[in-house]
């Protein structure tokens, strides 16, 4: 079972948006409305911005929104700052069936703001 | 607010077993959590490794099962890894993180442990 699909790399200018995807299949991304985004600085933890598809965890900013279709979801994160250049990972929930995985990542899309 | 933290060698030999332990602070193992563990190999994504629940319930990645163990220890308020059989490909940032019953994202995270795997 291969990882969920995310781009290698993105970039965008200071103020502007840019959309990370992450495409899975439909025992995943395309079943399961548990998907979430991790923001991941060098040599630390990732950290929790998107849940549910859609919802943001207490303390993030709204710049930060999540979607889905079929069986890619993305973020978006608008008003780019110089603290957005991050790592950012996708995880969908795929349930607890025997011989399967419960979690699946995506591979990490890196994310330069010029 | 509860709190993880990973410990344990930081060099394993080949063919050797990579034990870790996740400490769990600011709250009690055995809440209705799911306490997983993820690794991280160098310049690559996330890999889910397996989670264990407070009942010693256990779901395995298929792909590490057959190496795999995920234990508690109620008494000491942690739980632990045990891989055996390591090569180099399980050379790794790992990390312990939580996911509560009902809620299926990752909340909390260990501030992860660099395993590397060498002779």
């Amino acid at each position: 079972q291969s990882a969920l699909t995310q781009p290698r790399s993105v970039s965008g200018s200071l103020g502007q948006s840019v959309t990370i995807s992450c495409t899975g299949t439909s025992s995943d991304v395309g079943i399961f409305n548990y998907v979430s985004w991790y923001q991941q600085h060098p040599g630390k933890a990732p950290k929790l911005i998107i849940y549910d598809v859609t919802k943001r965890p207490s303390g993030v900013p709204d710049r930060f929104s999540g979607s889905k279709s079929g069986n890619t979801a993305s973020l978006t994160i608008s008003g780019l700052q110089a603290g957005d250049d991050s790592d950012y990972f996708c995880c969908s929930y795929t349930g607890p069936y025997a011989g399967a995985y419960t979690w699946m990542f995506g591979g990490g899309t890196k994310l330069t703001v010029l | 607010q509860v709190q993880l933290q990973e410990s344990g060698p930081g060099l394993v030999k080949p063919s050797g077993t990579l034990s870790l332990n996740c400490a769990v602070s600011g709250g009690s193992i055995r809440s209705s959590n799911w306490w997983t563990w993820v690794r991280q190999s160098p310049g690559k994504g996330l890999e889910w490794i397996g989670e264990i629940y407070h009942s010693g319930n256990t779901n395995y990645n298929p792909s590490l099962k057959s190496r795999v163990t995920i234990s508690l220890d109620k008494s000491k308020n942690q739980f632990s890894l045990n891989l055996t059989s390591v090569t180099a490909a399980d050379t790794a940032v790992y990390y312990c993180a939580r996911w509560l019953l009902n809620f299926y994202y990752m909340d909390v995270w260990g501030r992860g442990t660099t395993v590397t795997v060498s002779s």
